[in-house]
């Protein structure tokens, strides 16, 4: 198996936006998903299919896909934003799951 | 509403094996595999494996082939995960969550448990 690569943490101060990159060979024709985990408690997808939001996920949340590079970006960032984020996909040739190693977003 | 609770914590020494239930509410539990992630205490999403709750049929990481089996009881829509030969840096939190079946591709995992505890301890 492999890990998609996540920088390690991401700092941004309240009210700017935010890009958690997660990079992968050819990801861009891939669909991606991203989770948010704060302290405690489980993940929650916040992003699915590279740029759809579930519902009750606000606008403020968007994903991108480039060539080698799926993006998460955060707008308007909160404090309540703080936490861990993980990007994810299917690999459907091997039939098993893929995690990024995880961003640390601080909001400063 | 749409859910899935997990058993309580366990503590097992190395050697031993561990039983973990995922029991779903609130949907058709044959419309959604069920996955397996873990967590260790600050370290990142490690998936475990899959299972088809309606063809039993199972798909695993490779570091967890072999010592992981996925199990279901399809009457209680309850999935359970029994991990052997237990060692110490087994020790994590241990995670279910549902995936559409045939969707995964689409939809990422939408449901998660909150989490087990499980610890490896002499």
């Amino acid at each position: 198996s492999y890990v998609l690569t996540q920088p390690p943490s991401v700092s941004v101060a309240p009210g700017k936006t935010a890009r958690i990159t997660c990079g992968e060979n050819n990801i861009s024709s891939k669909s991606v998903h991203w989770y948010q985990q704060r302290p405690g408690q489980a993940p929650v997808l916040v992003i699915y299919y590279t740029s759809d939001r579930p519902s009750g996920i606000p606008e403020r949340f968007s994903g991108s896909n480039s060539e080698n590079t799926a993006t998460l970006t955060i707008s308007r960032v909160e404090a309540g934003d703080e936490a861990d984020y993980y990007c994810q996909l299917w690999d459907s040739g091997k039939n098993l799951w893929v995690f990024g190693g995880g961003t640390k977003l601080t909001v400063l | 509403q749409v859910q899935l609770l997990q058993s309580g914590a366990e503590v097992k020494k190395p050697g031993a094996s561990v039983k973990v239930s995922c029991k779903a509410s609130g949907y058709t539990f044959s419309s959604y595999d069920i996955n397996w992630v873990r967590q260790a205490s600050g370290q990142g999403l490690v998936w475990v494996g899959w299972m088809n709750p309606n063809t039993g049929n199972a798909g695993f990481a490779q570091n967890f082939q072999g010592r992981v089996t996925l199990t279901r009881n399809s009457s209680t829509s309850t999935a359970y995960m029994e991990m052997t030969s237990l060692r110490f840096e087994d020790t994590a939190v241990y995670y279910c969550a549902r995936a559409g079946i045939g969707y995964q591709y689409y939809y990422g995992m939408d449901v998660w448990g909150q989490g087990t505890t499980v610890t490896v301890s002499s």
